[in-house]
């Protein structure tokens, strides 16, 4: 079944320590977005890829890095974490650009402590 | 000022009512608009997509947008508790543009 995955569902790491936030799909879509989520919040953009090797900062300015080195993976990484990284990040991608709805992943619960 | 502005709740309403959900925005140029439901601990998932302006049905749910007023509404009929949710609205300029999103409205459905 196409879909869209992300792993961890949870974390609780310590402050300083180096994290990557798996995020994988099988719709060979080729762009992918990596959202943050507080409550109460709209979805702010960290992130995006159109395709391989194509990166760009969104939005929301982050202290976070990506790669796209396959279609199909497009992984977060945040070197040193901080109190202020906890939040939700959810991953999602589109065949098509936003024009056509995005498929969300069900998202990684991020807690630095 | 926000681009898009969403009154975000909760919103509680007794089972089998009819719900309106609402959003405005500012930006003129916005063509493509979507309502996502977000269930507690899930990612967003696409419920209703239009383009442009008019109504759009799909079962219980129904789509409306009215760009001369830039107000988007979702009503959905006969809700069930399983509605309860917190639904996102977006929108976007076109394909190549990134969506613009509502805080989301939190739904109560009340047994």
């Amino acid at each position: 079944e196409a879909d869209i995955y992300q792993t961890p569902r949870y974390l609780v790491i310590g402050t300083g320590k180096k994290i990557t936030l798996e995020c994988s799909q099988t719709m060979g879509h080729d762009k992918m977005y990596w959202y943050q989520q507080d409550p109460g919040m709209e979805l702010h953009l960290i992130h995006y890829s159109y395709g391989v090797n194509s990166t760009e900062k969104g939005d929301l300015s982050s202290e976070s890095t990506v790669s796209r080195i396959r279609t199909e993976h497009f992984p977060l990484t945040l070197e040193s974490a901080r109190p202020s990284h906890t939040s939700q990040y959810l991953c999602a991608s589109s065949g098509q650009g936003a024009g056509y709805g995005y498929t969300f992943g069900s998202g990684t619960r991020l807690t630095v402590v | 000022q926000k681009e898009v502005e969403q009154d975000p709740g909760p919103l509680g309403v007794p089972e089998g009512a009819i719900v309106s959900l609402n959003c405005t925005y500012s930006n003129s140029a916005f063509q493509y608009f979507m309502w996502y439901r977000q269930y507690s601990r899930k990612g967003p998932e696409l419920l209703m997509y239009t383009y442009s302006s008019g109504n759009k049905e799909d079962g219980r749910f129904t789509a409306q947008v009215d760009k001369s007023s830039k107000y988007i509404s979702l009503f959905i009929r006969d809700s069930q508790p399983s509605d309860s949710a917190t639904y996102l609205c977006a929108m976007s300029q076109g394909s190549n543009y990134q969506l613009i999103w509502g805080a989301g409205t939190k739904l109560i459905i009340k047994p």
